[in-house]
């Protein structure tokens, strides 16, 4: 079976660093996505990770390990524009088939 | 990256009625797919938009409710069928396989439809 856990909503402050960790069970592995969805806009690609390890993009960071089938997004130096939804996406072998986590709502205040 | 075009962005639909959505990609991807978003939800995968073939449909969709076409590495057409209120939802374009070496998926913006 497929099964993506993420945390339903987070809370943080603005300047602040936040994490959002995600958790999959697949049945095969050719990678791993972050996406932001900002309200009643489509989802925007933010990272990629496919071996294990730490992934950096400016203010955003992505980890992957694969033995223990977990993720988390990093945002460091955070801002109100970063309120939004931050989706996991694990892409399955052979192709590009691609399956989302139910999303994280972001809240970042002042 | 690609920009997709999706139409219509909206509609309101009566049930028992069917409705078309199209998909353009701005250039030849490789992979198409269609996704569901209901309000306040995730996306679902509906099915893979195969070039020249029937799509590929994931468990719980059928090809009599939601036939896919794709005549071409560009474009693409997803049908509901046979509306009712529970198809209410919003209904995502996507593509990869753009000249990426991550294969990360890009987004039409999405046609909303209300059932009534």
């Amino acid at each position: 079976g497929q099964n993506i856990d993420q945390p339903t909503e987070m809370t943080a402050t603005e300047g602040a660093i936040v994490q959002i960790n995600c958790t999959y069970q697949t049945s095969g592995f050719n990678g791993l996505f972050w996406y932001q969805q900002h309200a009643g806009e489509a989802p925007t690609f933010l990272s990629y990770n496919v071996l294990d390890g730490l992934e950096e993009k400016g203010r955003f960071s992505s980890f992957l390990s694969r033995s223990k089938g977990y993720s988390y997004l990093l945002l460091k130096e955070l801002q109100m524009k970063d309120s939004a939804s931050y989706l996991c996406a694990v892409r399955g072998p052979g192709g590009f088939k691609t399956i989302f986590g139910a999303g994280t709502r972001l809240f970042v205040k002042a | 990256s690609a920009v997709i075009s999706q139409k219509p962005s909206r509609d309101i639909c009566q049930r028992g009625t069917s409705l078309t959505i199209q998909c353009q990609v701005d250039s030849q991807v490789t992979m198409m797919f269609w996704y569901r978003q209901q309000p306040g939800q995730s996306l679902t995968l509906i099915a893979t938009a195969n070039q020249g073939s029937e799509a590929t449909y994931e468990s719980g969709f059928v090809i009599d409710k939601f036939p896919i076409s794709r005549p071409n590495l560009t474009f693409s057409t997803l049908t509901v069928s046979n509306m009712s209120p529970e198809d209410s939802s919003i209904y995502l374009c996507s593509a990869a396989g753009t000249g990426s070496n991550t294969g990360e998926l890009f987004f039409g913006e999405g046609s909303r439809l209300t059932v009534l």
